[in-house]
């Protein structure tokens, strides 16, 4: 099984809500990301969790939240978001460490923020 | 980190070979190369990657100067599903976590 699924595949939000991505993966893998990506752009990586920890966050605002319960799923939730946070929004795995490797990438969330 | 640069866009017929190009003339000797595509409204895919020498698999050729500073990706019989976006992409030895992206070149194969 090579698949990292993600739900729900499109969400619609106002900014006073809260609601939550969820990413999973039977990979085996053990570094989990979050990434944005912006029509016409390439993605942004956001956070990534190795080993179940927290490893990397690229200054995103705190609005967004990273949770990983387990080796296997990757939540971000969303609070009080912008309009400009609308995007494409990422969730990808891999092995970690080792000398080479691929990320798996999800079929994405596409987010509108009314 | 290094970074890329990569045409916009580009054509390819049906059948025949597709040869995207990328430039990484500040690479560092321990800056992998990476190719993934995204096709529309999917999430991007692995294609290939190396770090000096050239690379072969089922998907792609990749073809690396011996400078280092520019690489070429080959689908060596484009299909119309190959019709997607493609990011040169370089990697940190021993940060396996984070890529830096190019801006991707959109490729068209057309009929």
């Amino acid at each position: 099984d090579t698949e990292v699924t993600q739900t729900p595949k499109h969400l619609v939000m106002g900014m006073t809500n809260k609601k939550s991505l969820k990413c999973e993966q039977h990979m085996g893998h053990r570094a989990m990301y979050w990434y944005k990506q912006k029509a016409k752009k390439p993605p942004e990586l956001m956070f990534v969790y190795s080993y179940e920890k927290l490893s990397i966050n690229e200054s995103v605002p705190s609005r967004f939240s990273p949770e990983c319960p387990n080796s296997s799923l990757l939540n971000l939730h969303l609070h009080a978001l912008q309009p400009e946070d609308s995007a494409l929004y990422l969730c990808a795995s891999s092995q970690d460490g080792g000398r080479s490797y691929e990320q798996y990438f999800g079929p994405g969330t596409r987010l509108t923020v009314t | 980190d290094a970074k890329t640069t990569q045409p916009t866009s580009m054509d390819c017929a049906e059948g025949r070979a597709a040869n995207l190009p990328c430039n990484h003339s500040t690479i560092s000797g321990n800056e992998y190369v990476y190719w993934y595509r995204q096709i529309h409204s999917q999430g991007p895919q692995y294609i290939i990657h190396g770090l000096k020498n050239n690379e072969t698999n089922e998907m792609a050729s990749l073809i690396i100067t011996e400078d280092r500073k520019s690489s070429t990706l080959i689908l060596p019989h484009a299909t119309l599903r190959d019709t997607a976006v493609y990011y040169c992409i370089v990697r940190v030895v021993g940060n396996n976590r984070k890529l830096i992206w190019g801006l991707g070149t959109s490729l068209a194969v057309n009929p």
